[in-house]
């Protein structure tokens, strides 16, 4: 079975602080997709980056950055220097290689203050 | 970019009513679509997979009889909530990957309220 789990369900952080959002996964599958996407508070879903399973790089998009780390099944977000703007609540998903069907964590709220 | 539409966003009905929830994609053509329910401050779940020319594909807990899913064109895919009561009341996205490529678009959503 397919799983993804983010145990930080709210956090808070002043302007400019760094943060990480974890995002631990399960799935049997040897080649899969992991995603972030963004769901500020009018609800669209704003797609933030997508990882294969066998690409273990880590990417660093401005102020973003993902680690993936497939020994401990883990695909980490990180916002540097983070703003008022990056408040939202953030999911992780999953999809099998064969299927865009996603498979969604539970989701991350984050709050930045000024 | 690739854009997805929904209409409406939302929209508030009495319950046993039927509401019709579409999902458009604007500049590419969408062999499969995917529906999603939301409820507040929830993840999504997916509902079902949309497929143009034939029956859609239900996740296991999701009734087909209630949640109606008619795939017409390759630029559109309809959900009909029948019968909607309170607890249909959600947030409903639709999602349509883009032919391809590695890129899937999400519509905006629908927020449906059963009174």
């Amino acid at each position: 079975a397919q799983k993804v789990t983010q145990a930080q369900t709210e956090i808070s952080v002043v302007e400019k602080e760094d943060v990480t959002l974890d995002c631990v996964y399960e799935t049997r599958d040897t080649t899969y997709y992991l995603f972030w996407y963004k769901q500020p508070p009018s609800g669209e879903l704003v797609f933030l980056i997508r990882r294969n399973s066998f690409d273990e790089q880590n990417e660093i998009s401005g102020r973003y950055s993902w680690n993936f780390q497939k020994s401990t099944s883990s695909f980490n977000f990180t916002i540097t220097a983070s703003q008022v703007v990056d408040s939202a609540v953030y999911f992780c998903a999953l999809s099998n290689y064969n299927t865009d069907k996603l498979i969604f964590g539970t989701g991350t709220r984050l709050q930045v203050f000024p | 970019g690739a854009v997805v539409s929904q209409h409406p966003s939302w929209v508030i009905c009495k319950s046993g009513t039927s509401v019709k929830i579409e999902c458009r994609s604007l500049d590419f053509q969408a062999t499969t679509m995917f529906w999603y329910r939301q409820f507040p401050k929830q993840s999504l779940m997916l509902m079902a997979t949309s497929n143009e020319g034939s029956k859609a594909t239900y996740e296991q807990g999701v009734e087909k009889d209630k949640f109606l899913i008619n795939h017409a064109s390759l630029t559109l895919s309809t959900l009909t909530v029948t019968s909607a009561h309170p607890e249909d009341s959600s947030f409903y996205i639709c999602s349509a990957p883009v032919p391809g490529s590695d890129e899937q678009y999400f519509g905006p959503g629908t927020r449906l309220t059963v009174t």
